[in-house]
Parts: structure tokens; sequence; C-alpha cells
């Protein structure tokens, strides 16, 4: 069974840097597209990044641009997320995705268990 | 970019039938699917209907989503409702390089 496991979550005070992490086992990581998306507590899904199968198109939402950085290891069948300059407002569970796809945006059919992120002082 | 608006709750009683809406707010979907996803409470989304309307693996017939005519609307009906389909429902869609997620639907079989 195709499976995506995320960790890395944590408290964190506000201004600090996580990394997330999301191993990918029993299917082929580096022939898809890849997604995180977040849930504040209470709220309801927020997409925040993409990359394509081979890591050479990035998109990332206005919301984390230039705070948060998605990017993949496809010898070790990892993605992770790299966040800084945490805020309050970060506060939620964060889920990798796998797309369907390999080069552009379509939809999610494999979601990992969420990883808490608590951004607290 | 454009916004997914959908009704913050909806209802119904079991074996009838519900229908959960997403309006664009700008545009139409055209080049772009609408796809739907469920989440159980403490669970992660499952997608449920892709490519506007088509059922994912595993999903009964009682999920069916179809686009209105002019491309700016989508709708998840659940037929024969069921306790177990109490959940809620996010439709997504996307513009190229973004994904865009509609707020969600708190779907309660009473």
């Amino acid at each position: 069974q195709v499976q995506l496991v995320a960790s890395g979550g944590g408290v964190v005070q506000p201004g600090g840097s996580l990394r997330l992490s999301c191993a990918a086992s029993r299917f082929s990581f580096s022939s898809y597209g890849f997604h995180w998306v977040r849930q504040a507590p209470g709220k309801g899904l927020e997409w925040l990044a993409f990359t394509r199968y081979d890591g050479t198109e990035l998109y990332h939402a206005d919301s984390v641009k230039g705070r948060f950085t998605i990017s993949r290891d496809n010898s070790r069948s990892t993605l992770y997320l790299q966040m800084n300059s945490l805020r309050v407002e970060d506060t939620a569970v964060y889920y990798c995705a796998k797309d369907l796809r390999a080069q552009y945006i379509y939809y999610m059919d494999v979601w990992s268990k969420g990883t808490t992120v608590t951004v607290s002082s | 970019n454009f916004i997914l608006t959908q009704p913050h709750s909806v209802s119904g009683s079991p074996g009838k039938t519900v229908t959960i809406s997403c309006t664009r707010s700008s545009g139409s979907f055209g080049r772009s699917y609408v796809h739907w996803y469920q989440q159980r409470p403490g669970s992660s989304p499952v997608i449920v209907i892709y490519e506007d309307t088509q059922r994912a693996s595993g999903v009964p017939d009682r999920f069916s989503g179809s686009i209105d005519s002019s491309s700016t609307s989508a709708s998840l009906t659940i037929s024969g409702l069921k306790t177990e389909d109490e959940a809620d429902y996010y439709c997504q869609s996307d513009d190229g390089n973004s994904v865009v997620f509609g707020g969600g639907t708190r779907l309660t079989v009473l």
C-alpha cells in the first residue's frame, strides 16, 4: 500500500525554524509531484506548496512565500518543508500529499497523517 | 487568483440526498478540473471525486459530481445518506501554479 509518513512537527517559538519531512514508500517517489497542505485548528485546508517530480519547478502560496521552501530528495524518497520565521498563525496540522501527476498540479490522491506544528512563546 | 465558496454546513436524514455547491469567484473552471475530498473527524482528507465527475476508487456510486453549464459552479451530490458520510467536504481546483481549496462544508447526517 502506498504510504506517506510526515514527521518533524513540534513546538517552536515565534521567529524560529522547523523542517518537516515526508517519507514515501511502496511506490516510485521520483515519478510524482508532491504538495504540502496545512489545517489550522478548527479551520479548513490551506495549500502551501508544490514540487514537480524532479524538483525543477516549485510553487508556493503567497501566505508562505519567502518563509517556507518545499524541496525533495528523490534518492531518499523524501519530501521536505523548510519553515523559517514562524508565526503564531502557522500553528496547524501539516500534511504532505502526492499528486496524481508528475509535472503539473492536478489532485492529491494520497495523503499522509498530519504532523502538528505549534508556534508559541 | 480566484476563491471557491462552499456553504458552511449542510444536513440531511439517513436515506435522503444532499448537494454541496462550490462556486468560483471569477473566471470559469473551463481549463481546470474540480476535485472533491472527504475529511472525517481526526483523519486525513481522502479524494472522493476527481475531474469534476469521476468517482475515486472505492467510493460508492451514491457520490456524484457535476459542473454547471457556465462552468462557474460545481456540485457534490450524496444520495442515500448514511451516518458514515458525516464529514467535512472540500472542493479543489487550480490555476496552473497554485491550488485553491474551498472553505469546506460540514455534512451532518441527522
